[in-house]
């Protein structure tokens, strides 16, 4: 166990539609990144945000927003969801912000779009 | 932006033999590089990681060999073990703020 959860684990949802997934980093972490694997995709940086900020972006799409909230704690917002969506996303957090920081993984939440 | 290429997509090796694992990279500005082991169904774990000061470096059985010039960095698993078994993953970070690339992973199989 990383110490960093993620929920909820599976979401089922159709395309259009929007969900949030949320993230609880490690206690002291400052810092967290989102991550999207997908099969064809291999493992795609998508985000990161240290203590409320975001500081680095990867490959978001626009219809992808996050933020993180003064207890830590971030959300990734999808919308307009598409099949090509469905994927296993990843929260990770890290003490600090600064390179080299190991970044400890959450159990990830699989989301299926039909 | 940063482009990782990992090489090979799946390995296959014999209890006790070694597996070796190559990354190259595009972006001369990365200057961390770390190592991740996926098992089935789990979340990434760091193995191992190298800075760009740094040429080479060890953790038991699992080394890891930078080129700065070739930009190319290798994972080097000696006696492996059916509990190697798994996808790793290279990936070059850079600029201050931890931007990562990760490599399109490598699906390593030990037979016992």
């Amino acid at each position: 166990d990383s110490g960093v959860t993620q929920t909820p684990k599976h979401l089922i949802t159709a395309t259009g539609q929007r969900v949030t997934l949320r993230c609880s980093p490690r206690s002291g972490d400052l810092s967290v990144y989102w991550y999207q694997q997908s099969l064809d995709q291999g493992l795609q940086f998508l985000i990161q945000y240290y203590n409320g900020e975001e500081r680095a972006k990867g490959n978001i799409l626009e219809r992808f927003s996050a933020q993180q909230f003064p207890d830590l704690h971030s959300e990734l917002n999808l919308s307009s969801l598409e099949l090509g969506d469905s994927a296993l996303y990843f929260c990770a957090s890290s003490v600090e912000q600064s390179l080299g920081n190991e970044q400890f993984f959450g159990p990830g939440t699989r989301l299926t779009v039909l | 932006g940063e482009n990782v290429e990992q090489h090979p997509s799946t390995l296959s090796v014999q209890e006790g033999d070694s597996a070796v694992i190559k990354c190259t990279y595009s972006d001369s500005a990365s200057n961390y590089f770390p190592w991740y082991k996926q098992e089935l169904g789990k979340r990434p774990q760091l193995i191992i990681d190298i800075r760009s000061n740094v040429g080479e470096k060890k953790d038991q059985r699992i080394a890891v060999t930078l080129n700065k010039t070739a930009k190319h960095f290798s994972l080097h698993i000696t006696e492996t073990q059916p509990e190697d078994s798994a996808v790793y993953f290279c990936a070059a970070v850079s600029g201050g703020y931890q931007k990562v690339t990760f490599g399109t992973g490598t699906k390593l199989q030990v037979i016992p």
